[in-house]
C-alpha cells in the first residue's frame, strides 16, 4: 500500500511556458501532500504543503504565484510551474503521508526548461 | 530554523562491512525520524522510521535514536555494492501533519 503516482516523469519545455505536474495517491486518501524540489547533488527542499480543499502553505522564498498548487481531491495534488525559466529546471518530487507507514514519495519529475 | 545535519561523505566501506550513518537534528520537539535511500536520478525510498529511543531493527538495517543527544543513526550490516546510494535522514514533529525536513544526505560507497 501507500503508492504515490507522479506524472510526467520527464518534461522539456520552452522558457515562458507553463508545466503541470500531477501527484496521485493510488490506494489511500491523502489529506496532505508535500512538494519538494531537488537540485543536482543537493538534498530535497520543501516548497509547499498542499492541503485538500484549502490553500497551500508555501515555504519562505518560494513564489506562490509562480508555483501554483491545487489539491482539489483527497487523491490528487498538482503543481504548475508558470512562466518557466531555465533556473526552474530541477527534480520535483511529491510526497504523501500514511499513518503508521510514514511518508511516501512519487517517482519525481525531471523538468528541463530550454 | 529546524536543521538536520549529516556528513556528506562519501563514506566508503568494503563489501560485507558495517556502514554507520549519522544524523543530528536541532528541534527538540521532533518526534518522528526517517531514513531514506536515494539512487541517482530517482526519488527517495523509505528504509525505516523510528519514534522511540533505542534501536529498531529491520533486516540488515538498524536505526538508533537518542533524543537526549538529538542524534539518530543508521547501521547497515553486511553492506553490498547495491547499497551504494545517498542516504537521507529526515525529521518531522508530528507524523501525518507536519512537513518532513531533510538532511543533506550522506553518500555511501560499498566497494567489492
Amino acid at each position: 500500500g501507500a503508492v504515490v503516482s507522479q506524472h510526467p516523469s520527464r518534461v522539456i519545455c520552452k522558457s515562458g511556458t507553463s508545466v503541470k505536474i500531477e501527484c496521485r495517491s493510488l490506494d489511500f486518501q491523502a489529506t496532505t501532500m508535500f512538494w519538494y524540489r531537488q537540485f543536482p547533488k543537493q538534498s530535497l527542499m520543501l516548497m509547499a504543503t498542499s492541503n485538500e480543499g484549502s490553500k497551500a502553505t508555501y515555504e519562505q522564498g518560494v513564489e506562490k504565484d509562480k508555483f501554483l498548487i491545487n489539491h482539489a481531491s483527497l487523491t490528487l495534488s498538482t503543481l504548475t510551474v508558470t512562466s518557466a525559466h531555465p533556473e526552474d529546471s530541477s527534480f520535483y518530487i511529491c510526497s504523501a503521508v500514511l499513518e503508521n507507514y510514514g511518508y511516501t514519495f512519487g517517482s519525481g519529475t525531471r523538468l528541463t526548461v530550454v | 530554523q529546524k536543521e538536520v545535519e549529516q556528513n556528506s561523505g562519501p563514506l566508503s566501506v568494503p563489501e560485507g562491512a558495517i556502514a554507520s550513518l549519522n544524523c543530528t537534528y536541532s528541534d527538540r520537539g521532533s518526534q518522528s525520524f526517517f531514513w531514506y535511500r536515494q539512487y541517482s536520478g530517482k526519488s527517495p525510498e523509505l528504509i525505516m522510521f523510528i519514534y522511540s529511543n533505542g534501536d529498531k531493527e529491520d533486516g540488515r538495517f538498524t536505526a538508533q535514536l537518542n533524543k537526549a543527544s538529538q542524534y539518530v543513526s543508521l547501521l547497515i550490516r553486511d553492506s553490498q555494492p547495491s547499497d551504494s546510494a545517498t542516504y537521507l535522514c529526515a525529521v518531522a514533529t508530528f507524523l501525518g501533519t507536519d512537513k518532513l525536513i531533510f538532511g543533506t544526505g550522506t553518500r555511501l560507497q560499498v566497494f567489492p
